[in-house]
């Protein structure tokens, strides 16, 4: 199975800061197939970004996603107060589907 | 507006049997493959089983699979999921997920429920 390993494991930054996390995998993801998702404590992950690029339904356009192969970066252009939270990706182009350990980003 | 209710969790012994189901609304059911991804409490995510639209293509983790059983009730509007031989290690949030692609098993996730926890514990 591809073993997604993602970085930073935490983030701190500022509010209206830009934020760049990564995603690779130990295999390359066919077809870009990689997602990427948000959890806030108490909630359930929300889905940001899929095939590696396309912005999800009502996602701000600050959050943008891109890559290919085994590199993929998830980019948060300002950081807004309510972007802090947990960042997953997932791979979905083989099975079994996978997801990264994920990205703490907290307030600096 | 998409809406996935799970129901059905809670503290079971180690080797026991429990059901979760999972009521959906706001699209139309039977046009999307749905699943179940579990969260232990402070990790990370983890899929663990899919289902197609109509039934004929199920998929599991290695982890659950031969103990737990996917099915769905298009009439009802349901997903169901059947775990027989209970671990400690199956302890978790059970999510139930929507996959983004019409009529296909595609394993990504659009819209998930807020999740039952079961509690896996002697």
């Amino acid at each position: 199975e591809i073993v997604l390993t993602q970085s930073p494991g935490t983030l701190s930054l500022s509010p209206g800061e830009r934020a760049t996390l990564s995603c690779r995998a130990s295999q390359s993801v066919t077809s870009s197939y990689l997602a990427w998702y948000q959890q806030k404590p108490g909630q359930a992950p929300r889905l940001l970004i899929s095939s590696a690029s396309s912005r999800a339904t009502g996602i701000p356009d600050r959050f943008s996603g891109s890559g290919s192969g085994t590199d993929f970066t998830l980019t948060i252009s300002r950081l807004e107060p309510e972007d802090f939270a947990l960042y997953y990706c997932q791979q979905y182009g083989s099975s079994p589907p996978t997801f990264g350990q994920g990205t703490k980003l907290e307030i600096k | 507006e998409v809406q996935l209710v799970e129901s059905g969790g809670g503290l079971v012994q180690p080797g026991r049997s429990l059901r979760l189901s999972c009521a959906a609304s706001g699209f139309t059911f039977d046009d999307y493959a749905m699943y179940w991804v579990r969260q232990a409490p402070g990790k990370g995510l983890e899929w663990v089983s899919g289902i197609s639209w109509n039934s004929n293509n199920i998929r599991y983790a290695d982890s659950v699979k031969g103990r737990f059983t996917i099915s769905r009730d298009n009439a009802k509007n349901s997903l169901y999921l059947q775990m027989n031989s209970l671990r400690t290690e199956d302890t978790a949030f059970y999510y139930c997920a929507k996959d983004g692609w019409e009529l296909t098993l595609k394993f990504y996730f659009d819209y998930w429920g807020r999740g039952t926890l079961v509690t896996v514990s002697s």
